[in-house]
């Protein structure tokens, strides 16, 4: 059973503050790992994706990879009441024929 | 452009009806997906359509029937429903379904509720 898991928070940080995300995923040939934010009622959007070991930067927002310890994470710095949605781990595995694997997600709220 | 294009954005309809929900990409993108969300729950994968054709169904009921006239186009038929299956309906695309082009992005989802 392939299995993505994510503490489902909440999670709640000051504004300005770094919120860090975390995701540790089952399946070793797990080999793409996305992030997607969730609004409550809209759909998922997006923000990063990476595929190697070490850090992907964009904007304010940071990917770890560490496929040796089977964990990926988000960091977003200097949070915005507007970052407050929850933040979906995804995981694709060789041979899951584009079955994203996701996990449940963490509620990150983002206080003024 | 990553845009998804779903319509309807509601659907509210009635056990003995029968609807359609449909699904548009124009980015070149040979993997298209419907996915299920519940409340409170991650999005799970219904079907995968890869170059038109059905890779993956998800042991979903026959009530709900996909179809891809298209590389462009995704629609998910809908007959004899029942409450439980009211839920968030999102398509998804990506550009295949290796791992290096896997990246999905998601339209905005059509809010079914059945009666």
């Amino acid at each position: 059973q392939k299995e993505v898991e994510q503490n489902s928070g909440p999670l709640s940080v000051p504004e300005g503050a770094i919120a860090s995300l975390n995701c540790t995923y089952s399946d070793r040939g797990s080999q793409s790992f996305f992030w997607y934010r969730q609004y409550s009622g809209k759909s998922p959007e997006l923000i990063m994706f990476i595929y190697s070991n070490g850090d992907k930067e964009d904007g304010r927002f940071t990917a770890q990879l560490n496929k040796a310890s089977q964990y990926v994470s988000l960091l977003i710095r200097d949070s915005q009441p507007s970052d407050s949605a929850t933040y979906l781990c995804a995981v694709w595995t060789i041979g899951s024929q584009g079955n994203l694997i996701f996990g449940k997600g963490t509620k990150l709220s983002v206080k003024p | 452009d990553t845009e998804v294009t779903q319509t309807p954005k509601h659907l509210v309809m009635g056990m003995t009806n029968k609807k359609s929900l449909k699904c548009e990409q124009h980015m070149g993108h040979r993997a298209m997906y419907w996915y299920k969300q519940k409340a409170k729950k991650p999005p799970e994968l219904m079907f995968v359509y890869s170059y038109e054709k059905l890779s993956i169904n998800e042991s979903v009921p026959s009530r709900f029937s996909p179809e891809c006239p298209n590389s462009s186009l995704l629609n998910l038929h809908l007959h004899a429903l029942q409450p439980e299956d009211s839920a968030l309906y999102l398509c998804a695309s990506s550009q295949g379904s290796r791992a290096e082009n896997t990246e999905a992005f998601f339209g905005q989802g059509t809010r079914l509720t059945v009666v």
